[in-house]
């Protein structure tokens, strides 16, 4: 009973410095996600991926990078750490599009991130 | 752009009472509007899809409308817990599949 699971569930990192948010998912989902909440902010799309081997940007990509090479796992990138990339990162999935259940995205619990 | 905003950010109730949040977009051209909980410290759940072709969903002790012409929606929860405090974002599926979310509004039902 898995779902979407993110790793780790903290994080602090000191500028310049560089890690990889994990997300894996069980649910054989073709669509995943990555997005980040600010405080007082709803959530903003960083990337997102609708099949393995195949990403695209969403509205806030800049310093962020994905890969998808299975269709289990959706990693983001963080290359050079800024203050502005403190927040909370939420992977989520979907079964793909059409209507009802199947537009349903299933969220893991987030990623805390602190950039000092 | 889609813009999605949610009044008021915060709402407190004794319990019992029903509570009405709302949800307003810019854009009428949607597919489905989703109203998901968020407790603190956790991811968001899904609790009610509503495709553009409905006016209402229901699930149990909760209901939630969509006027696309106004670019309205709002979720009604009756008779009101406190396991219902948390915080409700509606989100809207725009014509380019993604999702544009509210900054939601945070519940306290005062036992």
């Amino acid at each position: 009973n898995a779902g979407v699971t993110q790793t780790p569930k903290f994080r602090i990192l000191k500028i310049g410095q560089s890690m990889t948010l994990q997300c894996a998912q069980d649910m054989n989902h073709n669509y995943m996600y990555w997005y980040r909440q600010d405080p007082g902010m709803g959530l903003k799309l960083i990337y997102y991926s609708v099949g393995a081997g195949i990403t695209d940007k969403g509205e806030v990509p800049n310093g962020y990078n994905v890969s998808r090479s299975t269709t289990e796992d959706f990693p983001l990138r963080l290359e050079l750490a800024a203050p502005s990339q403190t927040s909370v990162y939420f992977c989520a999935s979907k079964t793909g599009i059409g209507l009802g259940a199947k537009n349903i995205q299933y969220f893991g619990a987030g990623t805390r991130l602190s950039v000092l | 752009k889609q813009e999605v905003t949610q009044i008021p950010a915060a709402l407190s109730v004794p319990e019992g009472e029903n509570l009405v949040l709302n949800c307003s977009f810019t854009d009428s051209a949607i597919y489905n509007l989703q109203w998901f909980r968020q407790d603190p410290g956790k991811g968001l759940t899904s609790l009610l899809l509503i495709q553009s072709s409905q006016r209402e969903q229901t699930s149990g002790r909760l209901n939630a409308s969509l006027d696309k012409s106004s670019g309205r929606s709002t979720l009604y929860i009756a008779a009101s817990q406190p396991g219902d405090s948390a915080t409700y974002l509606c989100a809207v599926r725009r014509s380019d599949y993604k999702l544009s979310f509210g900054a939601g509004t945070t519940v306290t039902v005062r036992a």
